[in-house]
């Protein structure tokens, strides 16, 4: 079964624009990460949120955590051409370690140059 | 270069055939995974393993055959019991990490196109 939704299911926006897309999940969790895949390839692992914490950045990426609501928000600024794949949330549910990764089903994000 | 690497890139089978993807590690890690991806899809797992000469059943097993004799190696049987096996396959790795840490980046390779004819 697929915990997270990601919203919306695709995205398009000029580069230099900010890029936000969002993930609800339905059961209580260990941690929530963002995972990015360009078109034919595998996933590349962007940046692990923990339930005990709200807010993450990484270089242009900064992540949000509401546990209260389980939600989670991705937020990419200064888009690149480079950007433009797509995005998946996943989630490990409480009470499993990581061998439990629930992915959501995907943001489809395209730069405009 | 330490990685993941998966083979064959592109895998044609015929009906009622077995094929064996191929799914190798160097990056030391004791925990595998196997996750089929269909078209416009998020990920789904199919077998999992923690340690060598054990796995476990993921979301989607039926029809799939696994094995973990070498650390580095953990090669999945698409057998013909599965009905819709065109799909994107990929395999991934990551370290363990205890239950209340919860989770640890998973390394992914490039995958196996699978097309049955």
């Amino acid at each position: 079964s697929q915990q997270g939704e990601e919203d919306p299911q695709a995205l398009s926006i000029q580069e230099g624009e900010n890029a936000t897309m969002n993930c609800s999940y339905k059961t209580s969790i260990n941690n929530l990460q963002w995972y990015r895949q360009n078109s034919g390839r595998g996933l590349v692992h962007l940046i692990l949120i923990r339930s005990n914490e709200r807010e993450k950045h990484s270089g242009r990426l900064r992540v949000t955590l509401d546990t209260s609501k389980k939600s989670s928000s991705l937020l990419i600024t200064a888009s690149r051409a480079a950007d433009t794949a797509s995005y998946f949330c996943a989630t490990v549910p409480s009470g499993f370690g990581n061998e439990k990764l629930t992915f959501g089903t995907g943001t489809r994000l395209t730069i405009i140059p | 270069d330490g990685g993941i690497t998966q083979s064959p890139k592109y895998l044609f089978r015929k009906e009622g055939q077995n094929v064996t993807l191929s799914c190798e590690q160097n990056l030391n890690h004791d925990a595998m995974y196997w996750y089929r991806q269909d078209p416009g899809q998020g990920l789904r797992l199919i077998y999992y393993s923690q340690i060598v000469n054990d796995f476990q059943k993921g979301d989607i097993a039926e029809g799939y055959s696994v094995s973990r004799e070498k650390k580095e190696s953990f090669p999945l049987t698409v057998t013909s019991a599965q009905k819709n096996p065109t799909a994107f396959y990929l395999c991934a790795s990551s370290i363990l990490s205890d239950a209340l840490a919860g989770g640890n980046e998973q390394f992914f390779g490039p995958g196996t196109r699978l097309t049955v004819l």
